[in-house]
């Protein structure tokens, strides 16, 4: 069973242009979780997402971010028009749902815009 | 809302010296609870967690945790640190409902001198 994958592990965007951050959660888990982690900053949660639903997306941007969790491939981050305060590391952890159980954590994506 | 605080943000200790830190949550109903470490470079892996249960959690590596519902707090103890045990250590809380996201601390850096 693999574990949470994210890719791609390092992407770098020039500022205007998109970044498409992937996640593919573990094999028969539901939930994915989205945490951006800036250099000294801790982790800060950005969305939480079910299959095809969006449940608490309190701490995205309000503009220029969106995620999705399809029925059907893994969950996309997106960040449009980057600038140079969206690199950092962008955590995906996925879970078989809420109550008695943990989430598992991706390696991560680090975003570098130059 | 619910949060999460980590009192220390830099701990440094030499090899053999006990560790403790805190973490406090703030949420007045059920909640399970975990202890997760980022080694430099590396994305977080579990440590510990608490469900229900005894109070006195036992995790990987020789650490340990103490739930203590009356402080609200659930603070990370290991007798003896070794310089592997240098970095990040993430105290994080979901609560027990429906559509809980997970909230985690701000993260404490842990530096042991050889």
């Amino acid at each position: 069973n693999a574990g949470v994958m994210q890719n791609p592990r390092h992407l770098v965007r020039r500022r205007g242009q998109e970044a498409r951050l992937r996640c593919s959660p573990m094999k028969g888990h539901s939930h994915v979780y989205w945490y951006r982690q800036l250099p000294e900053e801790g982790l800060k949660f950005m969305v939480y997402l079910q299959k095809e639903n969006i449940i608490d997306e309190s701490g995205m941007p309000k503009e220029r971010f969106s995620a999705e969790f399809p029925k059907e491939g893994p969950s996309i981050l997106r960040i449009q028009q980057v600038v140079r305060g969206d690199s950092a590391a962008y955590f995906c952890a996925s879970s078989q749902g809420t109550g008695d159980t943990e989430a598992f954590f991706g390696q991560g994506t680090r975003l570098t815009v130059v | 809302a619910q949060s999460v605080s980590q009192h220390n943000h830099h701990v440094i200790l030499s090899e053999a010296a006990s560790l403790e830190l805190g973490c406090n949550y703030s949420y007045g109903g059920t909640v399970n609870l975990f202890w997760y470490v980022q080694y430099p470079g590396q994305h977080l892996q579990l440590l510990l967690k608490y469900f229900s249960g005894d109070p006195l959690v036992k995790g990987i590596k020789g650490f340990e945790a103490e739930f203590i519902k009356s402080k609200f707090s659930f603070n990370l103890r290991k007798p003896s640190v070794q310089w592997s045990d240098t970095a990040e250590y993430f105290c994080a809380v979901i609560t027990y409902s429906s559509a809980s996201k997970i909230i985690f601390g701000s993260g404490t850096r842990l530096s042991i001198r050889p």
